[in-house]
């Protein structure tokens, strides 16, 4: 069976620093990778995925991630936050031929000004 | 283009009352979701759909049932509501290409409390 883990649940950050967000995944067949961001009081909207190819991906609001297959991490960054990306960050991961997907437990990455 | 629309946004019920959470996606996608989120314990499945006419439980689907008559609709039933169904349930959409899934739309969430 397949798991993922977010390794931090609050990630506390001063504006236009740099961040990183750590998801680490397990699963024994190919899997495709997915980061959501939720605001406060809102459904979860899509970031960016990973399907094939470039293992380094960008998303929107300035986010990229980068999968490693050997460390099976899928990281999220961004080089400099702002107090509006304050929310919580879901990881979550669908094995190849599937149709359910598997969430980590969510980090709440907080910036302060 | 809406997406996933869920409807009511809030709603109090009282202990053994049923209710029904709508949920309408205007995307044409297949496969369509219903997810408790409580607080700190992410994202729960309750129940999923492939297709119209075609649902299964997902990993916590006792109190609740669910059907899909068409594409665009995946209504959810809590029969006999209970403290423990106080929640924030999330409707959600998705569709595949070549095997390969793009992502999932989810709606703006219904926040349950039973009282």
């Amino acid at each position: 069976a397949q798991s993922v883990t977010q390794l931090d649940s609050q990630v506390p950050v001063f504006e236009e620093a740099p961040v990183e967000l750590r998801c680490n995944y397990s699963s024994s067949v190919s899997v495709y990778l997915f980061w959501y961001v939720q605001y406060p009081n809102q459904g979860l909207q899509l970031l960016l995925k990973y399907l094939s190819g470039s293992t380094l991906v960008k998303g929107i609001n300035g986010f990229e991630a980068e999968f490693n297959k050997s460390q099976t991490s899928f990281h999220l960054r961004k080089p400099s936050v702002h107090i509006s990306d304050t929310a919580e960050y879901f990881c979550a991961l669908e094995v190849g031929g599937s149709y359910i997907p598997t969430f980590g437990r969510g980090t709440s990455l907080i910036v302060h000004p | 283009n809406a997406g996933v629309t869920q409807t009511p946004k809030f709603r109090i019920l009282k202990i053994g009352q049923s209710m029904t959470l709508q949920c309408t996606q205007d995307m044409n996608h297949n496969y369509m979701y219903w997810y408790r989120q409580d607080p700190g314990m992410g994202l729960k499945l309750i129940y999923y759909s492939v297709g119209a006419g075609i649902t299964d439980k997902g990993e916590v689907p006792n109190g609740y049932n669910v059907s899909r008559s068409t594409t665009e609709d995946f209504p959810l039933r809590l029969e006999l509501a209970a403290p423990s169904q106080t929640s924030v349930y999330f409707c959600a959409s998705s569709y595949k290409i070549g095997g390969a899934n793009y992502g999932y739309t989810f709606g703006s969430g219904t926040r349950l409390t039973v009282v």
